[in-house]
């Protein structure tokens, strides 16, 4: 168990619909990473927040947006979904406390666009 | 941010040592080099960091030339459930503020009985 937890495990919507995940970063852990990916696809950089900041900004779509609440928990909403959305998304969180060494992420949340 | 090249798949057999390397040409010196497993369906696991030299754990060990511009990451004798994607990310490593964790394609180790 990484101590980061996301829900929905899974989920399954209609094409033009909108979802929101949620990611409990460990407790302490300021900084909370987005990924998506597909199916026999790298992990792709989403978006970073950092003790409720946007901290970096990768390959997101317009289409998607993520927000860190003040109690550290992340939500990324996906909105107007395709089928080509259909990914695994997994989020990671890491502590700030000097020179830090790892990285540590959740079981993902499996969105299926039908 | 320093790009990584890392072989696309390796095949390996139970009990052997599988060493993959990376390619990190333009690292800066501020950089830490740091491998991560995935197994399918599952989210990365932190494997091993270092800076220079030589880094071992109980997992693995991490050799890195004094140029730097390259690493291996060393399994002992790999069994099954070492199979697995392999990644190397590059970059500064210092408070939760930045941290890179821009990850490639990595390397897919196949174990084989």
């Amino acid at each position: 168990d990484s101590g980061v937890t996301q829900t929905p495990k899974h989920l399954i919507t209609a094409t033009g619909q909108r979802v929101t995940l949620r990611c409990s970063p460990r407790s302490g852990d300021l900084s909370v990473y987005w990924y998506q990916q597909s199916l026999d696809q790298g992990l792709q950089f989403l978006i970073q927040y950092y003790n409720g900041e946007e901290r970096a900004k990768g390959n997101i779509l317009e289409r998607f947006s993520a927000q860190q609440f003040p109690d550290l928990h992340s939500e990324l909403n996906l909105s107007s979904l395709e089928l080509g959305d259909s990914a695994l998304y997994f989020c990671a969180s890491k502590r700030l406390t000097g020179l830090n060494t790892e990285a540590f992420f959740g079981q993902g949340t499996r969105l299926t666009v039908v | 941010l320093a790009k990584t090249t890392q072989p696309i798949s390796m095949d390996s057999y139970e009990g052997q040592e599988v060493n993959i390397t990376c390619s990190h040409n333009n690292i800066a010196t501020n950089d830490y080099i740091t491998w991560y497993q995935q197994f399918p369906s599952q989210g990365p696991r932190f494997i091993i960091q270092g800076y220079k030299t030589k880094v071992t754990n109980e997992v693995a060990s991490l050799f890195i030339p004094a140029d730097r511009k390259s690493s291996t990451l060393s399994l002992p004798r790999v069994s099954l459930s070492d199979t697995a994607v392999y990644y190397c990310l590059v970059g500064e490593n210092y408070g939760g503020s930045q941290g890179n964790l821009i990850f490639g394609k990595g390397t897919k180790l196949s174990v084989k009985p």
